[in-house]
């Protein structure tokens, strides 16, 4: 069974910081990678694809590149924002079950002004 | 816009009252897939459908139905629901299960009491 941890739990940071979220899988063999933000309420909103023939991806501030080896994937955020607040999901499938995305259970990000 | 729709938002209900939670997607979308979500728990997939009348189930199926008789529709179908089906349930739908984008709905709170 896949299990998909997410490291830290939990951040607080001041504004302007550049931020690393961590994501790991016991299954290293991911097909898709997808990073996700759910901000509290609402539902999830889709940030970064990693594909299974891609190992990074670029959207404005955000970086998300993934080490297929290991089962590990990185989200990077530059010069975050208030704005930025929000949990980060990370999520991805198997070959075997195409489609179907193993979560983890976020890291809750809180930037202040 | 493209979207995933969901319908009610919210629903308080009693234990053995029928109730459908409808889906739908305006993405010509083939995947779509229903997950819950619970705290401590992440999100987990209840069903899948790959294509019109192909649907599977997910990791945790079990008091659910799913149909799928139209491509752009995913009802999610609760029989008999019991308490331990609280939760927050999302339907998702992406261009196929092999590739691309999953999108995702705002999320319906369904209360069983």
């Amino acid at each position: 069974k896949q299990e998909v941890t997410q490291i830290p739990a939990a951040l607080s940071v001041p504004e302007g910081e550049n931020l690393v979220l961590n994501c790991s899988f016991t299954d290293s063999a991911i097909y898709n990678l997808q990073w996700f933000r759910q901000d509290p309420g609402k539902g999830l909103t889709s940030l970064l694809l990693i594909q299974s023939s891609q190992r990074e991806q670029t959207s404005g501030r955000l970086n998300a590149s993934l080490d297929k080896s290991s089962g590990r994937s990185t989200l990077y955020i530059a010069a975050s924002q208030p704005g930025d607040s929000a949990t980060y999901l990370c999520a991805g499938d198997r070959g075997s079950t195409l489609g179907r995305l193993y979560f983890g259970r976020g890291t809750q990000l809180t930037v202040w002004p | 816009e493209a979207q995933v729709t969901q319908n009610p938002r919210y629903l308080i209900t009693v234990t053995g009252k029928k109730l459908t939670v409808t889906c739908s997607q305006n993405m010509n979308h083939e995947y779509m897939s229903w997950y819950r979500q619970d705290p401590g728990l992440g999100l987990r997939q209840i069903y899948y459908s790959m294509n019109v009348e192909v649907t599977d189930k997910g990791d945790v199926p079990e008091g659910y139905k799913v149909s799928r008789k139209e491509k752009r529709n995913f009802p999610l179908i609760l029989e008999s629901p019991s308490p331990n089906q609280t939760s927050l349930y999302f339907c998702a739908s992406s261009l196929s299960g092999y590739e691309g984008t999953q999108y995702f709905g705002p999320g319906t709170r369904l209360l069983v009491l």
